[in-house]
């Protein structure tokens, strides 16, 4: 069965710091690994991985995949109060492609 | 540009009822995922419409159906309704075969309430 694993599942932090989270998976047929951000409802696409060793910024963020070790993980630098939100990871998987094998995501409170 | 929009935003309902949830595409998305997302989890993958039929399907029990229109909006449908189907249900839209950066869209999602 397909297993997608989110850690740690909470973090709390004050402004300023840097966070690393991390999202490891077990699935067939690999495909794509994406990081959402989830502030209220709807889950806001962060970055699209698909290859080992490269590393996606956007501003204060990065992740990196390594398709040996069956993992991402996702770095915020100099985090600010609007980085609390819930960071969802996502592996792509199977025979048809988009579908879509969400891990619980890591609650990530960022205090003044 | 409207992304992807559904209807209702909230939903209270008993058990044994029948509900209907609603989605929209993003305008030039082809195909709508359905997923169901409990208190404190991740989203879980119910299934997947293109060409108005259902393409991909999760472990949801038969209770579980949709439909898309010739539009490609979609509708989830769901049966006797237990207490544990209480849950954030969010739709979420996609072009079959993207090169683009960007695989899902979600919607803001139905927050179904069963008591």
């Amino acid at each position: 069965e397909d297993k997608v694993v989110q850690s740690p599942l909470s973090l709390v932090v004050h402004e300023g710091d840097t966070v690393t989270l991390n999202c490891s998976y077990e699935v067939t047929n690999f495909r794509s690994l994406l990081w959402y951000k989830q502030e209220k409802k709807a889950p806001t696409f962060l970055f699209m991985l698909t290859s080992s060793g490269i590393e996606k910024k956007s501003g204060r963020l990065s992740s990196i995949l390594d398709k040996k070790e069956l993992f991402s993980i996702l770095n915020i630098t100099a985090t600010q109060t609007g980085d609390s939100a819930v960071y969802l990871c996502a592996v792509e998987a199977g025979s048809y492609g988009q579908n879509f094998v969400f891990g619980p995501g890591t609650r990530l409170s960022v205090l003044p | 540009d409207a992304g992807v929009t559904q209807s209702p935003t909230h939903l209270i309902k008993t058990r044994g009822q029948q509900v209907t949830l609603r989605c929209s595409p993003k305008s030039g998305h082809d195909t709508v995922s359905w997923y169901q997302q409990a208190l404190g989890q991740g989203p879980q993958f119910i299934f997947q419409y293109y060409e108005e039929e259902e393409r991909q399907r999760g472990n949801f029990p038969d209770r579980f159906s949709g439909h898309q229109f010739p539009n490609y909006s979609s509708e989830l449908n769901v049966n006797a309704l237990l207490l544990g189907d209480s849950a954030l249900y969010l739709c979420a839209s996609s072009l079959l075969g993207s090169p683009t950066n960007e695989k899902l869209f979600f919607g803001s999602g139905t927050q179904l309430s069963v008591l």
